[in-house]
């Protein structure tokens, strides 16, 4: 999971295995959180959003949970394929006039073994 | 649609120069931000504008400037180069309506300030 410092958090899985990467987030009044994926030379790509009012959110292949109580958020990645290889940010948006000033978390490095 | 599109892909100023970094997008989207990435790091939001003639800043501004003149256009400038600007930047947009803040990013701008 994610972690201040310098170095990014990494996860190797092989392929098929389904892939958690974890996330703690800083603001308590945060409303909304955005998962992001980045592959090299990239710009973030848009996985799946999730609200404060929810607990968990499905998309294809890829579940996000919320635990509001421990500031902690989840990605979970299904039958992970090697074109997911790629860092993975959390972002968080405290809301009302400041939407979409998203907060972006360290990031975390997922490789995929064939 | 282009999406969001950003001019140069590489840059290597000198210490102290001025340049401008061009952002733009075809989405009519009414929120555009501008973020840094350095390495093994997220992304920092530098500025926003969350519509035409209104602008913010977010939370590493110094040393940057932007306008909003138009919807599909948010140009960041760069004031006097220093090699702590050294990093990619990203330019973002998104509709920020109906309560959905999903942000489509630019490919990005790789800087290099000697």
């Amino acid at each position: 999971g994610e972690s201040v410092g310098l170095h990014l958090p990494t996860l190797s899985v092989q392929e098929g295995d389904n892939s958690i990467i974890n996330c703690a987030y800083s603001n308590s009044a945060s409303d909304y959180f955005i998962w992001y994926k980045q592959e090299s030379g990239k710009g973030p790509q848009f996985i799946i959003d999730i609200r404060s009012n929810m607990d968990k959110r499905q998309g294809q292949r890829v579940t996000v949970l919320l635990n509001k109580t421990v500031k902690h958020l989840s990605l979970q990645i299904a039958a992970t394929q090697p074109g997911d290889s790629a860092v993975y940010f959390c972002a968080e948006n405290i809301g009302g006039t400041s939407y979409g000033k998203l907060t972006f978390g360290q990031g975390t490095i997922l490789t995929v073994h064939p | 649609n282009a999406g969001v599109t950003q001019t140069p892909k590489f840059q290597v100023l000198k210490t102290g120069q001025s340049m401008t970094l061009q952002c733009a997008q075809d989405m009519n989207h009414e929120y555009m931000s501008w973020y840094r990435q350095d390495p093994g790091m997220g992304l920092r939001l530098i500025h926003y504008s969350v519509g035409a003639g209104i602008t913010d800043q977010g939370e590493v501004p110094n040393g940057y400037n932007v306008s909003r003149s138009t919807t599909e256009d948010f140009p960041l400038r760069l004031l006097s180069a220093a090699p702590s600007q050294t990093s990619v930047y990203f330019c973002a947009s998104s509709y920020g309506q109906g309560g959905t803040y999903e942000q489509y990013f630019g490919p990005g701008t790789r800087l290099t300030v000697t």
